[in-house]
């Protein structure tokens, strides 16, 4: 069955830090890709989303990702984190199961 | 309204009991889609539907599960016979085109809870 890797459950950065957020998944055809934030209190909503053409995207607040497809990952990075970035973070996929597919989710807490 | 929403946000009900969470999706959007996030995980797909048409209820885990959206807009996942196992948060998302791969607009969720 298709699966989404997030292998990072909890990261602690300081302000100003860069962030790099892993996420891989286990399916090697046409695939579009997502990453969706969840900020406290808030709904989830798309960050970002690769779909076709340049595999270097960029989505909301700074954020942009990387689709290496010899991989199978698609990293989200930011250069300079933000307090207001803490939230939990999920890739998603797309692929042969015809549905979206979550990966466990990254929790990001970032301190002044 | 300007989101998806969802109702109640919060159900607590007791093993055995029915219950039934409502979707209200942005308008216009013909796709609809009900998630499980169980605590610690990612939401998990189950169920699809174009306008009123279920195309897909794969991943709906018993059939205690039941889904509807008879008029093509608001929606409503119903359990019967709820267990501990279903206490989870239920997501709804919709989406303004046909299809799976269009960018989904998530409510905020009922977290249910069985006692």
């Amino acid at each position: 069955a298709q699966s989404v890797s997030q292998h990072n459950h909890h990261v602690i950065l300081s302000e100003a830090a860069s962030l790099e957020l892993g996420c891989n998944y286990s399916y090697g055809g046409t695939v579009n890709l997502f990453w969706y934030v969840q900020y406290p209190g808030q709904h989830l909503q798309l960050l970002l989303k690769y779909f076709s053409g340049d595999p270097l995207v960029k989505g909301i607040k700074g954020f942009e990702a990387e689709f290496i497809k010899s991989k199978f990952s698609f990293n989200l990075r930011k250069p300079s984190v933000q307090w207001s970035d803490t939230a939990e973070y999920f890739c998603a996929v797309y692929g042969y199961t015809d549905k979206l597919i979550f990966g466990t989710g990254t929790r990001l807490q970032v301190f002044p | 309204g300007a989101g998806v929403s969802q109702s109640p946000r919060y159900k607590v009900a007791k093993r055995g009991q029915d219950v039934a969470l409502r979707c209200d999706p942005i308008s216009g959007h013909v796709s609809l889609f009900w998630y499980q996030q169980a605590l610690g995980q990612g939401p998990e797909f189950l169920t699809y539907f174009q306008n009123e048409a279920q195309l897909d209820k794969s991943g709906l885990p018993s059939d205690r599960f039941f889904a509807e959206r008879p008029e093509g807009s608001v929606s409503t996942l119903k359990i019967q016979r709820t267990q501990q196992e279903d206490s989870a948060v239920y997501l709804c998302a919709t989406s303004y085109q046909r299809g799976r791969t269009d960018t989904q607009y998530f409510g905020p969720g009922t977290r249910l809870t069985v006692l």
